[in-house]
């Protein structure tokens, strides 16, 4: 099994549309989690960490549930510039940040 | 806002030669990361680095990698003898502690030939 997993998409959504991306992780000690962003060619940057209790960000909300090991992102009214690459990370601190990313979820809006 | 910087943007070199990406962290972040990215393929772990010591390496950071962090700003990675496989992004990444997020430098594309 990955350690962590997500569907590579792509997904093609029409302009204000809501989309969900899920990830599933293997390591049950994994502590910290994020949904970062990645354009083609560039670096990832991070969108937003994930906590137990959720967290919404705007018009980006992220779940953790840490029974199923999985985590969501949810995007509502989605942008043109929304289209990227969205990365799950999941991390655990063993003194550092030891970080694992996903394939990563391509994201295309459509006018 | 602060940022990684990595310098060179794109390096190209011939098969066999040594090559030495450099990378300014974040001035007040402590853990130090290297990533790569071949195309299309997903982001994968090289080595972090805390306290002048390489604290864990993947398989891929085998003999030919070395990093160091010859000042108190910059950290560096080298490969000895690079070979057309090693041909990827490179991205560092620094934290300020063991729990934060990564803060990635936009990376240098090398090309081995």
């Amino acid at each position: 099994r990955k350690e962590v997993e997500q569907d590579p998409g792509p997904f093609n959504v029409p302009e204000g549309a809501t989309v969900a991306f899920n990830c599933t992780y293997s390591n049950s000690a994994s502590q910290s989690f994020f949904w970062y962003r990645q354009d083609c060619r560039k670096e990832p940057k991070l969108l937003m960490s994930v906590y137990s209790s959720g967290n919404e960000d705007g018009r980006f909300t992220a779940q953790l549930n840490r029974a199923s090991q999985y985590i969501s992102l949810l995007i509502r009214d989605s942008k043109l510039s929304d289209s990227a690459t969205y990365l799950c990370v999941v991390g655990y601190s063993g003194g550092y940040q030891k970080v694992t990313f996903g394939t990563g979820t391509k994201l295309q809006v459509i006018p | 806002e602060p940022e990684v910087t990595q310098t060179p943007s794109h390096q190209v070199t011939q098969m066999g030669q040594e090559v030495i990406l450099r990378c300014v962290p974040i001035s007040n972040h402590l853990y130090f990361y290297w990533y790569r990215q071949i195309l299309g393929q997903k982001v994968e772990f090289l080595v972090s680095f805390y306290n002048n010591e390489i604290s864990e390496k993947s398989e891929i950071f085998d003999d030919q990698f070395s990093v160091e962090r010859p000042d108190g700003s910059n950290f560096t990675l080298k490969i000895r003898s690079t070979k057309l496989e090693d041909s990827a992004m490179y991205f560092c990444a620094s934290s300020d502690t063991g729990n934060s997020p990564l803060h990635f430098g936009n990376g240098t594309r090398l090309t081995v030939t």
